[in-house]
């Protein structure tokens, strides 16, 4: 069974420039988290979907930061325009429930670096 | 969700038990300790996952304390590629949604 997958692994862009980055979390998982790590920095939670609908989206930095998740099925984020500050490596999540003793499976990230 | 506190780094000897404390003691009674490991740059791997009786699965042992304020992975015989971040994390879920903290963790080093 295929795992979290990410798209692209790596990202450069200019500042100002758009980018979208995908996730496809594990068949059948209704839970899609987004997460991220920002150089030296914790990683931190950005937003929660239950199928298509955001269930929280409290991490979410501003309002240059969009996530969809049409269909229930992947996920895309897209940061427009993208800043300097935005740089950091941007992880995926699912899980098959939301409960205190379920297991959330990461993806392998997306390095987005802009300059 | 409660703070955790973990030492920065440790090392241990490659075939030797690596053990990895927490301390969790704001933990509430809902909330479940969890164990996530980053290797490298890849993305957090789950480990294991506890509530208050002590677990055990494949890859690692959990063992909580009785007043649940604390914890400790243990890897029963490390190798090299264990060597990584260790996140220790508390989080509470019923009916609820996950919203996962993780702090700086324990960076594990296996030692040849």
């Amino acid at each position: 069974e295929a795992g979290v997958t990410q798209f692209p692994s790596h990202s450069v862009i200019e500042k100002g420039q758009t980018v979208t980055l995908r996730c496809d979390p594990i068949s059948g998982h209704d839970n899609l988290y987004w997460y991220r790590r920002v150089m030296g920095k914790e990683i931190k939670f950005l937003l929660h979907f239950v199928k298509e609908s955001k269930q929280d989206e409290s991490g979410m930095p501003n309002n240059r930061f969009l996530a969809e998740r049409t269909g229930g099925t992947y996920s895309t984020l897209k940061v427009q325009p993208a800043e300097l500050e935005d740089s950091g490596v941007y992880f995926c999540a699912s899980s098959q429930a939301d409960l205190g003793n379920t297991e959330a499976f990461f993806g392998q990230g997306t390095r987005l670096t802009v300059v | 969700d409660a703070k955790t506190t973990q030492p920065p780094s440790m090392d241990c000897a490659e075939g030797r038990a690596a053990n990895l404390p927490c301390n969790h003691s704001t933990i509430s009674g809902n909330e479940y300790v969890y164990w996530y490991r980053q290797i490298h740059s890849q993305g957090p791997q789950y480990i294991i996952h506890g509530l208050k009786n002590n677990e055990t699965n494949e890859m690692a042992s959990l063992i909580i304390t009785e007043d649940r304020k604390s914890s400790t992975l243990i890897l029963p015989h490390a190798t090299l590629r264990d060597t990584a971040v260790y996140y220790c994390i508390v989080r509470t879920g019923l009916g609820g949604y996950q919203k996962v903290t993780f702090g700086t963790g324990t960076k594990l080093q296996v030692i040849p």
